[in-house]
């Protein structure tokens, strides 16, 4: 079955800086790669998703990036605030083939005021 | 619009007690799922459904089951509990097999605690 690796497990940063979060799968037929931001105490919700016909996806301060060769794609999170602390995962699901998703073991993200 | 709604909130049981987890969506999703999370274990597919009469097993099933009697409803059923399923349960839905597939809909979860 599909092996999702998510790195780091946690990350600190200061106001104000990046943030990028990166994960690795191993099934080729993967095509479709959303990510999760999930608040304490709340059910994961979807912040932003990529398919596999494009390389990069940005919605305001967050973007996603596609490599299908290398089989990873990362969430970048630029001018972090301190409401984006949370725990992200990253998912990967391949249309087409079982529709069910894997997901990453999660990032914890403080953001230091 | 409620979405995934998930009952109990908070729950403590004692071992070998039974219960059940309830969820209903109101998306008319055809795919919904159970996922425990556990500390530094990310998410776990524990049952999942394809439509209304059609279950199968994910990642950890040992120790539960559901049934799906309708669209809307997927309860999630502890038949003997145990200290090892203390742990908090997402119900999760989305469509299936169609242009709109992916987004997978949480509800805001039900924790558990087995004495």
């Amino acid at each position: 079955g599909e092996n999702v690796e998510q790195h780091p497990s946690t990350l600190s940063v200061q106001e104000g800086d990046s943030a990028v979060i990166k994960c690795t799968y191993s099934d080729s037929a993967s095509n479709y790669f959303p990510w999760y931001k999930q608040e304490l105490g709340k059910g994961p919700q979807l912040i932003i998703d990529i398919r596999s016909n494009v390389g990069e996806k940005k919605d305001q301060r967050i973007a996603v990036t596609l490599n299908k060769t290398a089989k990873h794609f990362s969430l970048h999170i630029t001018e972090t605030q301190p409401e984006d602390s949370a725990v992200y995962f990253c998912a990967v699901m391949a249309s087409g083939g079982s529709y069910i998703p894997t997901f990453g073991r999660g990032t914890s993200l403080i953001v230091h005021p | 619009n409620a979405g995934v709604t998930q009952t109990p909130k908070f729950q403590v049981l004692k071992t070998g007690q039974s219960m059940t987890l309830q969820c209903a969506q109101d998306m008319n999703h055809e795919y919904m799922s159970w996922y425990r999370q556990d500390p530094g274990m990310g998410l776990r597919l524990i049952h999942y459904s394809v439509g209304a009469g059609i279950t199968d097993q994910g990642e950890v099933p040992n120790g539960y089951n559901v049934s799906r009697s309708t669209t809307e409803d997927f309860p999630l059923r502890l038949l003997s509990a145990a200290p090892s399923q203390t742990s908090v349960y997402f119900c999760a839905s989305s469509y299936y097999r169609s242009e709109n597939t992916g987004e997978l809909f949480f509800g805001e979860g039900s924790r558990l605690t087995v004495l």
